[in-house]
């Protein structure tokens, strides 16, 4: 059964610094690896999305990694902002690709001024 | 973008009582989506696997007889909550799947009160 754990289950940072968020899971064998961020009472934001073939994703300030040989992926955030505080959710593709996700419980990131 | 709506967002009902979740892909089709449920402080769990025009595919321990899905077309699936108790308050999300892409498209959630 698919595992994935996200470390630091929360991150206090000032505003203007890079950070990184980690996740793991138990199962190499997984279809697509996917970051999403989550605001207070909200829905799911798609924030990027590895291909299980793909090493790393981009787009903005946001920079994900997959490496699936070790069960790990990083979020790499640049610069970050005050509007950037929210939980982010890693979450791996199970099956074929037409199966459900396995979340990981998040990283709640709060920006300082 | 790939849109998805969910409807009601909130809703509170009484214990023992029904409640119908819609969820709807606005400009796709989609001939799979997903249910998922959210306790406070917890991971989005997959509850079930929604096809069009055949039985739902349950998660271990979800009771099936409670949590009926019916995916009647390609841009409805629905959730309903039977004889509902307050163990079943959470957030309830669901996803469709985006034909050939592989990715799901979430919805922004149905928060259920059971009092």
């Amino acid at each position: 059964k698919q595992e994935v754990t996200q470390i630091p289950a929360a991150l206090s940072v000032p505003e203007g610094e890079n950070l990184v968020l980690n996740c793991s899971f138990t199962d190499s064998a997984i279809y697509n690896l996917q970051w999403f961020r989550q605001d207070p009472g909200k829905g799911l934001t798609s924030l990027l999305l590895i291909q299980s073939s793909q090493r790393e994703q981009t787009s903005g300030r946001l920079n994900a990694s997959l490496d699936k040989s070790s069960g790990r992926s990083t979020l790499y955030i640049a610069a970050s902002q005050p509007g950037d505080s929210a939980t982010y959710l890693c979450a791996a593709g199970r099956g074929g690709g037409a199966d459900g996700l396995t979340f990981g419980k998040g990283t709640h990131l709060i920006i300082q001024p | 973008g790939a849109v998805v709506s969910q409807h009601p967002s909130r809703v509170i009902c009484k214990s023992g009582t029904s409640v119908k979740i819609e969820c709807r892909s606005l400009d796709f089709q989609a001939t799979t989506m997903f249910w998922y449920r959210q306790f406070p402080k917890q991971s989005l769990m997959l509850m079930a696997t929604s096809n069009e025009g055949s039985k739902a595919t349950y998660e271990q321990g979800v009771e099936k007889d409670k949590f009926l899905i019916n995916h009647a077309s390609l841009t409805l699936s629905t959730l309903t909550v039977t004889s509902a108790h307050p163990e079943d308050s959470s957030f309830y999300i669901c996803s469709a799947l985006y034909p050939g892409m592989n990715e799901q498209y979430f919805g922004p959630g149905t928060r259920l009160t059971v009092t």
